[in-house]
């Protein structure tokens, strides 16, 4: 499978614990997208990444929520202290853009978290 | 930012009948609307996209329709088939922004 991956695909965690999210992009792709998905409800952008460049974050990623992209590859998502509120899909995406505008966006599969 | 709303949020059809679902968006410089399909557990696949220079675009079985006067388009699915039974969400992306705003999603069901 070439496409977008993503582990792990499932985590049940205790309140008040890390969890550590990796996604690994379509190789080609210079962009890296988080989204974070609820029941019923579409996508909403977290970050992205511009090669290893963190360009944007949004207001719904606390000071609890960081995310890396070291080498312009990988990116791993990172919630520490969790609280059950975290719990949902979260989505990576990647794509390629030679330039400015706007691109397609490619999905992986998602991590299911569930914060106990 | 950008406000996209979707409706219906629930859509069920008899198989070969039309599905039509509906987006409307707030911010006139958005100029790329994506169209993606989700199956139950499965990631979103994109079916279909449009960009602001052009007011129609077909697929095969699929269309989206633009009208950015009035800031809304819309996804044309014909002769529907079992398959086709899925959560569908729009999206709307900001120029040079690259980020995508998504509805909330219409789940939709053909009857066989």
């Amino acid at each position: 499978d070439t496409g977008v991956s993503q582990n792990p695909r499932h985590k049940i965690t205790k309140r008040g614990q890390n969890v550590t999210f990796r996604c690994d992009p379509i190789s080609e792709h210079n962009r890296l997208y988080w989204y974070r998905q609820t029941l019923g409800q579409g996508p909403e952008f977290l970050t992205y990444f511009q090669n290893e460049a963190q360009l944007e974050k949004s207001r719904l990623l606390s000071d609890r929520f960081s995310a890396e992209r070291p080498k312009g590859s990988f990116s791993t998502l990172e919630i520490q202290r969790t609280e059950q509120g975290d719990s949902a899909m979260y989505l990576c995406a990647s794509s390629f853009t030679p330039g400015a505008g706007e691109e397609t966006q490619y999905f992986g599969p998602g991590t299911r978290l569930l914060v106990l | 930012g950008e406000n996209v709303e979707q409706h219906p949020s629930t859509l069920s059809v008899q198989e070969g009948d039309s599905a039509v679902i509906k987006c409307t968006y707030s911010d006139s410089a958005s100029n790329y609307f994506p169209w993606y399909k989700q199956e139950l557990g499965k990631r979103p696949q994109l079916i279909i996209d449009i960009r602001s220079n052009v007011g129609e675009k077909k697929d095969q079985r699929i269309a989206v329709t633009l009208n950015k006067t009035a800031k809304h388009f819309s996804l044309h699915i014909t002769e529907t088939q079992p398959e086709d039974s899925a959560v569908y969400f729009c999206a709307a992306s900001i120029y040079n922004f690259n980020k995508f705003y998504f509805g909330s999603g219409t789940k939709l069901n053909v009857k066989p």
